[in-house]
């Protein structure tokens, strides 16, 4: 059983569409995350959620939303897609918000804007 | 945020065990030390982490210096299967949940 999956694996698009990116988890954590990975492989986070609720947003344009109908999801949402948002996308899960924690990583989702 | 210092790159040889060291001068005593790696294509994954002791888990040990300013990862015997970027990264306990990881070190494994 997978863990954290991700959907869809590989996502190409034109400029100025909107896309979304699914999230699930099976762990049963209360805390769901979005990173992103840029080309030169730098790997940063963008949002937390805990218990539905956001308590990281970094610096993150407000094209990109994100959405946690349940504990076990975490969508994210990218409007007005740009060249720049290219990258690959993990989501991320951990039972808390504790610095002892361990967060489990999905597989990715590879968003190419062209 | 503390920062650690980490090699780029570094090679082993199959079956031998590898050391890959972290130097992390400005960490706090409220931080923990931990190592996640990341295999081609693949998500980040977790390794090991610890506070002032060794520790040892079933994938690798964590040997920590005693003043805490540096760490070692020690894959007791390396496989193909672990060539990854491998991250050393600090997570203050008073302080927000985001892991911030650095460049990391790129392992080759040489069959």
């Amino acid at each position: 059983d997978t863990a954290v999956s991700q959907t869809p694996k590989y996502l190409v698009t034109q400029m100025g569409n909107d896309k979304s990116i699914k999230c699930e988890q099976n762990l049963g954590h209360d805390t769901m995350y979005w990173y992103k990975q840029d080309s030169k492989k730098f790997l940063k986070i963008m949002f937390s959620y805990n218990n539905k609720e956001l308590i990281i947003n970094e610096t993150v344009p407000n094209r990109f939303s994100p959405k946690s109908p349940d504990k076990a999801h975490l969508n994210l949402h990218i409007n007005s897609l740009e060249l720049g948002d290219s990258a690959v996308y993990f989501c991320a899960s951990s039972q808390g918000t504790s610095a002892q924690e361990t967060q489990y990583f999905g597989p990715g989702t590879r968003l190419l804007v062209l | 945020d503390a920062k650690t210092t980490q090699p780029n790159s570094m090679e082993s040889n199959e079956e031998e065990p590898v050391h890959l060291p972290c130097n992390h001068s400005t960490i706090s005593g409220t931080d923990y030390i931990h190592w996640y790696r990341q295999l081609p294509s693949q998500g980040p994954e977790y390794v090991i982490h610890g506070l002032t002791s060794n520790v040892n888990n079933r994938m690798a040990s964590l040997a920590i210096a005693e003043d805490r300013k540096s760490s070692t990862l020690i894959l007791h015997r390396a496989t193909l299967r672990d060539a990854a970027v491998y991250y050393c990264i600090l997570r203050d306990v008073w302080r927000d949940d985001k892991i911030i990881f650095g460049k990391g070190t790129r392992l080759h494994i040489l069959p």
